[in-house]
């Protein structure tokens, strides 16, 4: 089954301490990104990346890493996790640019 | 700047009735046009997309959009609404195809109630 895989699904967490959520897709696709979703905000782009080892910066990368070392995977590290990143995360793939996204069903992160 | 609005935050309907979710967006060129739904706990699911062609694009769960160009619109949808509707609604623009950013830029979102 096509799909995009992302853990933990839940992570309650506090103020500095490192997290990662890693992102799996099993269609080979070559784009993928990651998306934060608040409360009447909708959604908006964190990071996106090309093609292994090719990243760049969305709308609101700031206290955010990825890395894209395989093409299936794509992780998204908070290197020191603060309150204003208590949010609804989601990761998505897509055969190229353009392409319709298939997300993953989200991880809820809240940062203490 | 560019951008997607949805103008509705609610909208409520009765089950049954026809629905029509408003989208607009501010850019120069046609970007590549995308419905989203999102249930409840869930992800988000593509309802239907517009590249280029007919204006009139038909999706999955019986919604259609109508892309606009004169409006900058492409508003979603559906005859007749059934309860398991019920979700938000996110329309979504692609600007890379006119040398805007990639990735998607989302509306806000749109939340659909269906009464019985």
């Amino acid at each position: 089954e096509a799909q995009v895989t992302q853990n933990p699904r839940y992570l309650i967490t506090v103020t500095g301490k490192k997290l990662t959520v890693t992102c799996s897709q099993n269609m080979n696709h070559e784009y993928m990104s990651w998306y934060r979703q608040d409360p009447g905000l909708g959604l908006r782009q964190i990071y996106y990346s090309m093609n292994v080892e090719v990243t760049d910066k969305g709308d609101v990368p700031e206290g955010y890493k990825v890395s894209r070392k395989e093409k299936r995977n794509f992780p998204l590290i908070l290197e020191s996790p603060s309150p204003n990143q208590t949010s609804l995360y989601f990761c998505a793939s897509s055969q190229g640019r353009n392409q319709p996204q298939h997300f993953g069903d989200g991880t809820r992160l809240s940062i203490l | 700047a560019q951008s997607v609005t949805q103008p509705d935050i609610h909208i409520t309907v009765s089950e049954g009735a026809s629905l029509e979710l408003r989208c607009n967006y501010s850019y120069g060129a046609t970007p590549y046009l995308f419905w989203y739904v999102q249930s409840p706990g869930q992800g988000l699911q593509l309802l239907l997309k517009y590249f280029s062609g007919d204006t009139l694009v038909q999706g999955i769960k019986g919604f259609e959009a109508e892309f606009k160009r004169s409006q900058s619109s492409f508003n979603l949808r559906k005859p007749s609404v059934h309860w398991s509707d019920a979700a938000e609604y996110f329309c979504a623009v692609d600007l890379s195809s006119g040398g805007g950013a990639d990735g998607l830029t989302f509306g806000k979102g749109t939340h659909l109630i269906i009464q019985p």
